[in-house]
């Protein structure tokens, strides 16, 4: 079965600082997706970034890029210049039935 | 906004109720999941739709009996529940096809079950 795992329950950040969170999984699959979600306290969980598995280059959207690492079944999300509404749960997530991880409660300190 | 809408927001049931869960998605989306999300453990993967029909249930008790009656919409029917049931039921949509892309949540549904 595959899984995920997020080794940090909770992280901290000072806000402008960088933070990574990490995820690992578990698939026997070569093609399939990988994603960061963030459910903030108002509980809508929207998509942070996505990785299609069989491209090399690691994702990027603005603040947030991954660490995409195939052979380790690694994908750590880097947050650059946290900003303060980057509070929330992130949740690294698998395709084939959309494995999720425990999730990651990230704090940012002003 | 993400096109998704879960209607109630907030409901409270005794176990001996019967009630439903609704949600609704404005994206052209063909496939749509219930998910329940307790406290402190993983997103678990309660049933999957594909163009209304169910190809996907996680081992759900049967209290809780989906219905699809076409691609936009989803239900959740509740029966004889139990306070362990009590969590936040998420619906996602995303369309079908290839491998499985973005998903597109709802805000939930918080139960309680008493």
């Amino acid at each position: 079965a595959q899984t995920v795992t997020q080794s940090q329950p909770e992280m901290s950040v000072q806000e402008a600082e960088t933070v990574t969170l990490s995820c690992t999984y578990d698939t026997s699959e070569s093609d399939y997706y990988l994603f960061w979600y963030k459910q903030p306290p108002s509980r809508q969980m929207i998509l942070v970034i996505r990785q299609e598995a069989y491209k090399q280059q690691n994702a990027t959207e603005n603040r947030f890029s991954v660490n995409f690492q195939k052979a380790a079944k690694s994908f750590s999300l880097k947050i650059s210049d946290s900003q303060l509404g980057d509070a929330a749960m992130y949740f690294c997530a698998y395709t084939q039935l959309m494995r999720f991880g425990a999730g990651t409660r990230l704090t940012v300190k002003p | 906004e993400t096109g998704v809408t879960q209607t109630p927001r907030h409901l409270v049931m005794g176990m001996t109720n019967k009630k439903s869960l609704k949600c609704e998605q404005h994206l052209g989306h063909n496939a749509m999941y219930w998910y329940k999300q307790s406290a402190k453990k993983p997103l678990e993967l309660m049933f999957v739709y594909n163009f209304k029909e169910q190809t996907e249930n996680n081992s759900v008790p049967s209290r809780f009996s989906p219905e699809c009656p076409n691609s936009s919409h989803l239900f959740l029917h509740l029966h004889t529940l139990q306070p362990e049931d009590s969590a936040l039921y998420l619906c996602a949509s995303r369309p079908s096809g290839g491998l499985p892309d973005t998903q597109y949540f709802g805000p939930g549904t918080r139960l309680t079950v008493l």
